[in-house]
């Protein structure tokens, strides 16, 4: 099975602009999980999809949404970015049935975004 | 406030022996735990998990161990190897029946395998 995939990998913007990353997941994969990572706070949870639906959210503010298509496929938007936006945007995916067992999730490559 | 944490930035073990990171958590709702490793410029892969309802997890030359009781969890790599030098994530997960609530990162490890 192929894994997660983000395009694009790189991305150069600057501090006002707004940015869409693209995430497919892990083929049969309906959860579609985005994280940050920076040098000063580490892995945080931005929002979670599901079947469309947007699940779970982190502290983030509203500048950063999320939608997820029928074919599980993501987008993460970014808007108005400012400096500290600056991150490694990491996708994850996994089954995430709705049941109580819990499902691990799937990281793809990263889209390494930087703000000028 | 760090709910996940991870106190040694680095770790540095010989070849053959036992690499032993540990993690400690603050949040008692967390019931589902899991360890990463990840290289420069590319996503954390999974490595290995353990449900609260469990003590250990066996899977190869890794093994997780966690003390409900003391918040405290443990990744036990036997016997090292240099591919195993990276960097180590501990993560936690409410998984709150019908949808985790995200992943919780802990600042993760540096292990460095010496020959």
């Amino acid at each position: 099975k192929a894994g997660v995939t983000q395009t694009p990998r790189y991305l150069i913007k600057t501090r006002g602009q707004q940015v869409t990353l693209s995430c497919s997941p892990i083929s049969g994969h309906r959860s579609v999980s985005w994280y940050q990572q920076t040098p000063g706070q580490g892995l945080q949870f931005l929002f979670e999809y599901f079947s469309e639906t947007q699940r779970n959210k982190g502290n983030f503010p509203g500048r950063f949404s999320g939608r997820q298509f029928s074919n599980s496929r993501s987008e993460m938007n970014v808007s108005t970015l400012e400096l500290g936006d600056s991150a490694l945007y990491l996708c994850a995916s996994s089954p995430r049935e709705l049941t109580l067992n819990p499902d691990t999730q799937y990281f793809g490559p990263g889209t390494r975004l930087t703000v000028l | 406030d760090q709910q996940v944490k991870q106190n040694s930035p680095s770790l540095s073990v010989q070849e053959g022996r036992i690499s032993i990171l540990n993690c400690d958590y603050t949040n008692s709702m967390f019931d589902y735990f899991l360890w990463y490793k990840k290289y420069p410029a590319e996503g954390p892969t999974f490595l290995i998990s353990i449900s609260s309802i469990k003590d250990k997890n066996e899977d190869g030359r890794f093994t997780v161990f966690l003390n409900k009781s003391a918040k405290h969890l443990s990744l036990h790599i036997v016997p090292s190897q240099p591919g195993d030098s990276a960097v180590y994530f501990c993560a936690a997960e409410m998984y709150s029946g019908g949808g985790a609530d995200g992943l919780t990162f802990g600042k993760g490890t540096h292990l460095i395998i010496q020959p």
